[in-house]
C-alpha cells in the first residue's frame, strides 16, 4: 500500500495561490492520487482526482510529477473559507476493496 | 437527492448501551463506509460494504457490526458503549471502488459520546 506524507500545517495569506505538498513515493501504477478537504465538524469533501496527468476543475489543480512519487494541490486565490484540514489519499485499506484510509493531513490555514 | 444521510447528528449514551447510527443514500451507489474520527486525528475505516448482503471489517471494527440488507442503507450498530467509542462517525458511499477514479460522498457525521 503506498503510504503518504504531508507536512502538518501550512499558513496562506488571502487571495494568494496555497501550495500543499504530498509524497506517495511507493505509490503504484494504477493507484489514483486523491484529495479531500475537512472543513472543522463537517465530513470530508472531495476536491479533485489524477492518475498521471496533471488535472484542474472548478476547486483546484492538481500537479503530479512525472515519477508519479509526489503531487501539489493549488488552490489559486485561497479565501479563508479554504481553511480547512486537506489530505492526499492514496494509500488501500485492508479488504478485498480498495478503499480509502485517511492520515492526518495538512491543516491549511488562510490568513486575513 | 439528498446524498449521504447519517441520524442520528449527536448522541449521549451511557456506558453499556447499545445504539444503531444509520445511514442512508439515494445515489444508488454500491460501495458503503462507516469511518470514525477521533478529535485530532484523521478518519479511520470500521467497516464497508461493497453491496447488498456483503460487509467486510476495516480497520478498527471491533465494538461494531454492521449489516447491508438493500443497496440504500448501512446501518452501524454499537454494543455495549465504552468511553473509548467516543467519537464522530461519518458514513460515505461511492459508485464503485475507491482509489479505482471513483468519488466517495461522505455524510455530515454523527457525534457521539459515551459516558
Amino acid at each position: 500500500d503506498a503510504k503518504t506524507t504531508q507536512p502538518p500545517s501550512m499558513d496562506c495569506a488571502e487571495g494568494r495561490a496555497a501550495n500543499l505538498p504530498c509524497n506517495h513515493s511507493t505509490i503504484s501504477g494504477n493507484e489514483y492520487v486523491y484529495w479531500y478537504r475537512q472543513i472543522h465538524s463537517q465530513g470530508p469533501q472531495y476536491i479533485i482526482h489524477g492518475l498521471k496527468n496533471n488535472e484542474t476543475n472548478e476547486m483546484a489543480s492538481l500537479i503530479i510529477t512525472e515519477d508519479r512519487k509526489s503531487s501539489t494541490l493549488i488552490l489559486p486565490h485561497a479565501t479563508l473559507r479554504d481553511t480547512a484540514v486537506y489530505y492526499c489519499i492514496v494509500r488501500v485499506a485492508p479488504g478485498s476493496a480498495r478503499q480509502l484510509t485517511f492520515g492526518s493531513g495538512t491543516q491549511l490555514t488562510v490568513l486575513p | 437527492n439528498a446524498g449521504v444521510t447519517q441520524t442520528p447528528k449527536f448522541r449521549i449514551l451511557k456506558i453499556g448501551q447499545s445504539m444503531t447510527l444509520q445511514c442512508a443514500q439515494d445515489m444508488n451507489h454500491n460501495y458503503m463506509y462507516w469511518y470514525r474520527q477521533d478529535p485530532g486525528m484523521g478518519l479511520k475505516l470500521i467497516y464497508y460494504s461493497v453491496g447488498a448482503g456483503i460487509t467486510d471489517k476495516g480497520e478498527v471494527p471491533n465494538g461494531y457490526n454492521v449489516s447491508r440488507s438493500t443497496t440504500e442503507d448501512f446501518p452501524l450498530r454499537l454494543e455495549l458503549a465504552a468511553p473509548s467509542q467516543t467519537s464522530v462517525y461519518f458514513c460515505a458511499s461511492s459508485y464503485g471502488p475507491g482509489l479505482a477514479g471513483n468519488t466517495i460522498y461522505f455524510g455530515e457525521g454523527s457525534w457521539l459520546t459515551v459516558v
